[in-house]
């Protein structure tokens, strides 16, 4: 059961622009969410989190908004530059219990 | 400090082999979790480890095991290896249980199945 869906298998932006990444879940429990990004050959590196009681959350570049009613997060990256090139993963959990992953999106960010 | 590690990064083994990977967590972590992650798929969760007890378990067969020393260390072991058991192989620390801390990635082990 795919509990965390990323439905955009692939993103493709021009540099400087915004590039939104989104993520879907089905499971009303989850109140702890990551975004990681992945190159080829290594292992995802994380990027940034948001819990249940916040709607959003800023990292420099990075925003994660989180719309609960809705089951859904985004993580919005501005601007685009040609280094975040790579596969984003989202994953979702509550206490005590294993993160769920999306199957990824793969943002190519064109110079 | 550093982060997490995993040896060895690259196997190469045969059908019905065995196989052991090892995962030094980043220092003070007490949770290990593993992944399995094949082309094209997402990250297949395998097991977690806390305090030297597994936690939650996914939904692969019994072939595949895990354990948890006292210093956080973590091993994963796949018996009888299959040709479909060919992929990376990541482990994840955190501070506390699962669900409840950020997950640091190691750089993962590709193994490769002939």
């Amino acid at each position: 059961d795919q509990q965390v869906k990323q439905n955009s298998p692939s993103l493709s932006v021009q540099e400087g622009r915004i590039s939104i990444l989104n993520c879907d879940y089905t499971n009303s429990m989850f109140d702890y969410f990551l975004w990681y990004k992945k190159y080829p050959a290594e292992g995802p590196t994380f990027l940034i989190s948001i819990s249940s009681i916040k709607d959003k959350n800023e990292d420099g570049r990075f925003t994660v908004f989180l719309n609960k009613s809705a089951k859904h997060l985004s993580l919005h990256i501005v601007p685009s530059q040609p280094g975040d090139s790579a596969v984003y993963f989202c994953a979702a959990s509550y206490p005590g219990n294993q993160f769920y992953f999306g199957t990824g999106t793969s943002l190519t960010v064109i110079p | 400090k550093a982060g997490v590690t995993q040896t060895p990064r690259y196997l190469i083994k045969t059908r019905g082999q065995q196989v052991t990977l090892s995962c030094s967590p980043i220092s003070g972590h007490r949770s290990v979790s593993w992944y399995q992650q094949t082309p094209g798929q997402g990250l297949q969760f395998l097991f977690e480890y806390f305090s030297e007890t597994q936690r939650n378990k996914g939904n692969f067969p019994g072939r595949f095991s895990g354990r948890q020393f006292s210093n956080s260390r973590s091993e994963m072991n796949v018996s009888t290896l299959e040709l479909g058991d060919s992929a990376l192989y990541l482990c994840a620390s955190s501070l506390g249980l699962a669900g409840t801390d950020t997950q640091y990635f190691g750089p993962g082990t590709r193994l490769t199945v002939l």
